[in-house]
This record gives structure tokens, C-alpha cells and sequence, in this order.
């Protein structure tokens, strides 16, 4: 069964701090995985999206890796800012055989204090 | 203009009603997604749709049923609306397999 796991399932910090959040997957086969970022009572957003081929991209103060043999991804915010308080969202895509339906983790919430 | 955009966005209703959520999208995108959040929980898939005349169900469709009266338009039915339904509710759509979901803002539902 596909399954996204992410750690942890909350963080606090405080402002102009950097931060790390854990994504561990099992689906298969991969296609890409995507960060999403989700404001609270908003849509989810995507921030980053990683392929097999690709180890590490950033986007401003977000930056995303992949290990695809170990299948687990990370997303670092650097200098964070309160506006950065929200829940991050990783999400699995399977590649051609695999379920056209991507996998969802449960978000990891962070708030960021001034 | 809101690319998705879900109606309501917030609805109380008591046990045994019947209650529809509409999603609309000008995005041009074939499928389309309903989606359920409670808190620590994250987003589970409701029902899906691929074309207009394709329907799948999700890992929680048991309750619900859906309708994709065209391609822009995909609506969300609770037959008979019970308590533990009470939950955020979004739609999403997105123009291929593993491409990105764009989400509406939500619908907040009440049961009581």
C-alpha cells in the first residue's frame, strides 16, 4: 500500500530561524513528489516538485530534497517568517503502472513565533 | 478571479438532511477531485473524476456521491448528512497524472 509518512506532525520556532521537515514514502513506482504548503483555512499550495533525476530545488527560502533510494525527502526553510506558519504538506505521485492517484502525508503544522 | 472556487464556503445542517457542495473551475483541466480534512487526519480522497463521464471512488466515499455535470463543474452530495461528517471540504483539479492539484478554498460543513 502507498504511504507517506511525515515527521514532525508539529514544530514551533521562533522567527528567523531555519527549520527541517521529514517526508518518508513507499509509493511505487515513484514519479515525482511535491511539497505543498497550506495556510490554515486555505487551499493547499505547491511549493516544489522533485523528480527521480533531480536531489535537491529551491524556491526563495524553501528548499526541498530527494533521496529516491531511500525514499525520503526533506523541505528546509531558512530565516523564517511568521508568514511561514502554516501546515507542509508532502505528496507522492506513482509513475506509469502505479495508481494515478497521488498519496497524501498529514502535514506537518509550524508556527513560527515572533 | 479564483481559478476553483467552491460554494458554500461554510454550511450548518442537522443529521438526516440532504446536502450538496458545488465546485466550479476555470482552469480547463479534465479531472477533478473532492477531498475531506479533519485535523491530524490530512486529506482523504472522496471521489475523483478523469472526464465527464468517469466516476471513481476514493479511500471514503462510503456516505457520499458525486455528479461531474460537465467538465468545469463537479458537485458533492451527502445524502443523508451524519455528525461524524462534519469536516473541511475541498475540491481540487489538475490537467494530468502527477501533475499539480490546484485546490478551491474549502467548504467548512457543520452536522449537527
Amino acid at each position: 500500500k502507498n504511504q507517506v509518512e511525515q515527521s514532525p506532525q508539529s514544530l514551533i520556532i521562533l522567527e528567523g530561524k531555519n527549520c527541517t521537515l521529514q517526508c518518508n514514502y513507499t509509493v511505487s513506482p515513484f514519479s515525482n513528489l511535491r511539497w505543498y504548503k497550506q495556510d490554515t483555512g486555505r487551499g493547499p499550495v505547491s511549493l516544489t516538485i522533485m523528480t527521480f533525476s533531480e536531489n535537491t530545488k529551491s524556491n526563495g527560502r524553501y528548499t526541498a530534497t530527494l533521496d529516491a533510494d531511500t525514499k525520503q525527502s526533506s523541505l528546509h526553510i531558512t530565516a523564517s517568517q511568521l508568514s511561514d506558519s502554516a501546515s507542509y504538506i508532502c505528496v507522492v505521485s506513482a509513475g506509469l503502472g502505479g495508481s494515478y492517484i497521488p498519496t497524501f502525508g498529514r502535514g506537518t503544522s509550524l508556527i513560527v513565533h515572533p | 478571479d479564483a481559478d476553483v472556487t467552491q460554494t458554500p464556503r461554510n454550511r450548518i445542517t442537522k443529521t438526516g438532511k440532504r446536502i450538496m457542495l458545488e465546485c466550479s473551475q476555470t482552469k480547463g483541466h479534465d479531472r477533478m477531485y473532492w477531498y475531506r480534512q479533519d485535523p491530524g487526519l490530512g486529506l482523504r480522497l472522496i471521489y475523483y473524476s478523469f472526464d465527464v463521464k468517469d466516476i471513481n471512488k476514493g479511500e471514503i466515499s462510503d456516505g457520499y456521491s458525486v455528479s461531474r455535470q460537465a467538465q468545469a463543474k463537479f458537485s458533492l452530495s451527502l445524502e443523508s448528512a451524519i455528525p461524524n461528517q462534519t469536516a473541511l471540504y475541498f475540491c481540487a483539479t489538475s490537467d494530468g497524472p502527477g501533475n499539480e492539484q490546484f485546490f478551491g478554498p474549502g467548504t467548512r460543513l457543520t452536522v449537527l
